[in-house]
């Protein structure tokens, strides 16, 4: 079993539905990270938080550390929110290494 | 403010051979770290460099190597290449070794043939 699991891995809506993915893991963790990938590989950093919860933008991301859950909400979805989101995170304080989930493939049609 | 960037972009090798990729931080980064991420799967932390020295390494063989220069870039090196070392390779870069945002660059695609 991944230590990070992801749901869905592939999500398709229509242009202005509120969007929502979640994440979970199994350990302990001192941050959790929310990425995006674009077609042809490059990553953008969304978030990175430890508690509660943090907005930017039309993206939410919400993190529950007794639950070991987050979730990545966006409203009024665009089709140029089409990507692929990546949850990650950081074990411990001192751990430097990144562990990934597979990602969550969001395509929004106009 | 320049980025995380990398290079070559894509590059295509042959089994048994070596190869280093570069990627030079963000400015005012000192840390980077390297990733491999196989078509269809989140990436896998390779290693991390801080002060020129590899400070913490991931699941992977010797033959992946690496360094950091006194200006911050580092260099990613694989020797013996095989099959199944094709994948985008990605940097990230941030201002300190202890739990800080990573900031990635755009990966370098590398196919062993």
């Amino acid at each position: 079993k991944n230590e990070v699991e992801q749901s869905p891995q592939n999500l398709t809506a229509q242009e202005g539905e509120f969007i929502t993915i979640n994440c979970s893991y199994s350990v302990g963790i001192s941050a959790l990270h929310w990425l995006q990938q674009h077609p042809g590989g490059g990553i953008v950093s969304l978030f990175m938080l430890s508690s509660g919860k943090k907005k930017h933008g039309r993206l939410i991301a919400t993190i529950n550390i007794q639950e070991k859950h987050s979730s990545l909400h966006i409203t009024a979805s665009h089709p140029r929110d089409s990507a692929v989101y990546i949850c990650a995170v950081r074990l411990d304080f001192g751990n430097e290494k990144l562990t990934f989930g597979t990602g969550t493939r969001l395509t929004i049609i106009p | 403010d320049a980025g995380v960037t990398q290079s070559p972009t894509h590059l295509i090798k042959t089994r048994g051979q070596q190869v280093t990729l570069r990627c030079s931080p963000k400015s005012g980064h000192d840390t980077v770290s390297w990733y491999q991420q196989a078509l269809g799967q989140g990436p896998q932390f390779i290693f991390q460099y801080y002060e020129e020295e590899e400070r913490q390494r991931g699941n992977f063989p010797d033959r992946f190597s690496g360094h950091q220069f006194p200006n911050y870039s580092s260099e990613l090196n694989v020797n013996a290449l095989l099959l199944g070392d094709s994948a985008l390779y990605l940097c990230a870069s941030s201002p300190g070794p202890g739990g800080y945002e990573q900031y990635f660059g755009p990966g370098t695609r590398l196919t062993v043939t």
